[in-house]
């Protein structure tokens, strides 16, 4: 499989769950972005990797929790979310950080109730 | 406060016609600015882009105007295909006079080409 892939394509969590997404991407690209899109809002970047190490943190309340155990794959941990953080998840890589040129994932659509 | 503003959410063009989008950034330190298109159910995917050297990149059927003193750029699609259908990102970024190399995105705009 080529690109990359985000699962689940959808998600409905309760405010007292714990999720967690997943991207997998098969490219070879050493920076790994997590973005989320909320409604009428522009996307905003959460974090990035690269070469696995974490080298952005946008202000990012701590109920997400990225992890990236390698280079291909990238997660984001989820606890105890409000229905505010109901958004598209959006994963992207690229061939070395800032490289623009992203790849996105189709996204997760979540929705905490 | 918004760094770069897609001011017209949605743009119908008739196919065959020269579809127009803006984008207004405020950020004087941005120097490189790129145009993703995206399908519905499908991640953006990048269109094309400009330095901030150049005031105009050109790519097949799409072109990118940069004008630096208006701080403004604009995406030319010619001539404009029922496929263009899509939302239009503008994304900059101060990727060599910043501390920051992340992109800003604007909110988008909403292509519809009517065949």
């Amino acid at each position: 499989e080529t690109g990359v892939t985000q699962t689940p394509r959808h998600l409905v969590m309760g405010m007292t769950n714990k999720k967690s997404l997943k991207c997998e991407q098969h490219l070879g690209h050493n920076a790994m972005y997590w973005y989320k899109q909320s409604a009428k809002k522009p996307l905003e970047l959460m974090f990035v990797y690269s070469l696995e190490e974490r080298v952005e943190n946008n202000s990012v309340p701590s109920r997400f929790s990225p992890e990236c155990p390698n280079s291909s794959h990238l997660f984001l941990h989820l606890h105890t979310l409000q229905p505010e953080d109901s958004a598209l998840y959006l994963c992207a890589s690229s061939q070395e950080i800032w490289d623009y040129g992203y790849t996105f994932g189709s996204g997760t659509r979540l929705t905490v109730v | 406060d918004q760094q770069v503003k897609q001011n017209s959410p949605s743009l119908s063009v008739q196919e065959g016609r020269i579809s127009i989008l803006n984008c207004d950034y405020t950020n004087s330190m941005f120097d490189y600015f790129l145009w993703y298109k995206k399908y519905p159910a499908e991640g953006p995917t990048f269109l094309i882009s400009i330095s901030s050297i150049k005031d105009k990149n050109e790519d097949g059927r799409f072109t990118v105007f940069l004008n630096k003193s208006a701080k403004h750029l604009s995406l030319h699609i010619v001539p404009s295909q029922p496929g263009d259908s899509a939302v239009y990102f503008c994304a900059a970024s101060a990727r060599y006079g910043g501390s920051q190399g992340n992109l800003i995105f604007g909110k988008g705009t909403k292509l519809s080409v009517k065949p």
